[in-house]
C-alpha cells in the first residue's frame, strides 16, 4: 500500500460545481498537510497548508483533514475553468528540516467546462 | 512567499550530454531541495542542498549522475549527467517557507532527453 493515494481523474465538471478532491494515507504521523495546484507546465503552486484535523477556508477552497480516517479533502466552490489544473496532496509528520519525509500523492487532473 | 526563478524552463537534450539547471531565490534560504515529476507519478525528492555542505541524496540518487551546487543562500544548481532518455522529466527546486506557510516550487525545468 502505497503512503499516499490520491485518484488521478481525470475528473471533468461544468463551471459552478462543487469540486471534491480527496487523498487517503496510510502513516498516522503525518500532521501536516498541503494541496498544491500545478498548471500545466508550471511548478506547483501552494493552495492551502493546514496543521493536524478540522478545516480551513480560503475564499472559493476549503481543506479538509480526518486524522481518524486518515483522509484529506480539498473542496472547491463554484468552481471556474481557471481552476483547470493538476491538484496534488502532499503530507509529513515533521515540518521543517529535509524534506525527505514530505509525500505527494500522484495529483488529480481536473477539468471545468464553461 | 518566496519568489524561485528557475532556468532554463526547459531543454531537448542529446543522450550522454549534461544539462546544468538553475535555481535563485528572492530571499536567503537555509535549505533548497531538487525534485523530479515523472509522468504520472508522484513529485519525488533527489536531494537537499544546504550552503556550505555536501547535498544529501535520497535512496535511488547519486550525486556522480545528479552533483548539486550551493554556492550561496539563494542560489543552487542541479546538473543531470550523462543523459539517458530515462532522465526525461520535470525537475523542481522548492524552498521552505516557515512554519505555518508550507513548501514553495519553481516553475520547473522540461526536459527531454532524444
Amino acid at each position: 500500500q502505497k503512503e499516499v493515494e490520491q485518484d488521478p481523474g481525470p475528473l471533468s465538471v461544468p463551471e459552478g460545481a462543487i469540486v471534491s478532491l480527496n487523498c487517503t494515507y496510510s502513516n498516522s504521523a503525518f500532521q501536516y498537510f498541503m494541496w498544491y495546484r500545478q498548471y500545466s507546465r508550471k511548478g506547483p503552486e501552494l493552495l492551502m497548508y493546514t496543521y493536524s484535523s478540522g478545516n480551513k477556508e480560503d475564499g472559493r477552497f476549503t481543506a479538509q483533514v480526518d486524522k481518524s480516517s486518515k483522509y484529506i479533502s480539498l473542496f472547491i466552490r463554484d468552481s471556474q475553468p481557471s481552476d483547470s489544473a493538476t491538484y496534488l496532496c502532499a503530507m509529513t509528520a515533521n515540518y521543517g528540516g529535509s524534506q525527505g519525509n514530505l509525500i505527494f500523492g500522484k495529483g488529480t487532473k481536473l477539468s471545468v467546462k464553461p | 512567499s518566496a519568489v524561485i526563478s528557475q532556468k532554463p524552463s526547459r531543454d531537448i537534450c542529446q543522450r550522454g550530454t549534461s544539462l546544468t539547471i538553475q535555481c535563485q531565490v528572492d530571499s536567503q534560504v537555509t535549505m533548497m531541495f531538487w525534485y523530479r515529476q515523472q509522468p504520472g507519478q508522484s513529485l519525488t525528492l533527489i536531494a537537499t542542498a544546504n550552503q556550505g555542505s555536501e547535498a544529501t541524496y535520497e535512496s535511488g540518487f547519486v550525486i556522480d549522475k545528479f552533483p548539486i551546487s550551493r554556492p550561496n543562500l539563494t542560489f543552487s544548481t542541479l546538473t543531470v549527467s550523462n543523459m539517458s532518455p530515462e532522465d526525461s522529466s520535470i525537475y523542481l527546486c522548492s524552498v521552505d517557507q516557515g512554519s505555518g506557510y508550507g513548501y514553495t516550487f519553481g516553475s520547473g525545468t522540461r526536459l527531454t532527453v532524444v
